[in-house]
């Protein structure tokens, strides 16, 4: 069953603590993608990756990290820096190619205590 | 600036009625067009793509791209209100593989 994959589907975070959102995919997609959704408002791109082992800054990547140590994850860490975290987050992938189509996982809401 | 601009709506229309859906876009470089929905609370899902100038037809749902005027819509006939939701419309640029996505139209499908 291939699709992408997010967790948690909850994520609570504390003042002043790193939280990292997990992102799987068994697509085979090469690129994938991180954005951030406030209420009311449209889908502002974090970081995307196009290939393993690299990555570019989004719209909006400070207080935020990525890594791409394998074609199927891609993991986003929430830094104390990101002030205002409290978002829907979602993941999303896609192929590399002139047809390319971006798909996206079920997200992750974080929370604020 | 790279923007894709949509009425926010809400658009309603009665229930069988056809919804239509605007999008504009600034980039000319912009060379693939979706229609996600996403319904309150959950992930956007692809309901359509569009890379040529013209109609793509889907079921009920029909996508439309006029390039010159960087004009893209979508018309979705017969309408049932479980078509009520947020419509994004969103573009990739030519030779980058950043997806731009604009605000979204709320639709609601009166009964």
């Amino acid at each position: 069953d291939g699709g992408i994959t997010q967790s948690p589907k909850y994520l609570f975070r504390k003042e002043g603590q790193n939280v990292t959102l997990s992102c799987e995919q068994n697509l085979n997609h090469d690129a994938m993608y991180w954005y951030r959704q406030d209420p009311g408002q449209g889908l502002r791109l974090i970081y995307y990756s196009q290939i393993v082992n690299d990555f570019q800054k989004g719209d909006i990547a400070e207080g935020y990290s990525v890594s791409r140590e394998k074609k199927e994850s891609f993991p986003l860490t929430v830094t104390s820096a990101q002030k205002n975290p409290t978002a829907f987050y979602l993941c999303a992938s896609s192929t590399i190619g002139p047809q390319e189509t971006q798909y996206f996982g079920p997200g992750t809401r974080l929370l604020v205590l | 600036q790279k923007e894709v601009e949509q009425n926010s709506g809400p658009l309603s229309v009665p229930e069988g009625a056809i919804a239509s859906l605007n999008c504009t876009y600034s980039d000319r470089g912009s060379q693939s067009f979706f229609w996600y929905r996403q319904y309150s609370g959950k992930s956007p899902e692809l309901i359509m793509f569009i890379y040529s100038n013209g109609d793509k037809e889907d079921g009920r749902f029909t996508a439309q791209l006029n390039k010159a005027s960087q004009y893209v819509s979508l018309l979705i006939r017969d309408s049932q209100p479980s078509d009520s939701a947020t419509y994004l419309c969103a573009v990739n640029i030519r030779g980058t593989y950043k997806y731009i996505f604009g605000t979204g139209t709320r639709l609601k499908v009166l009964a």
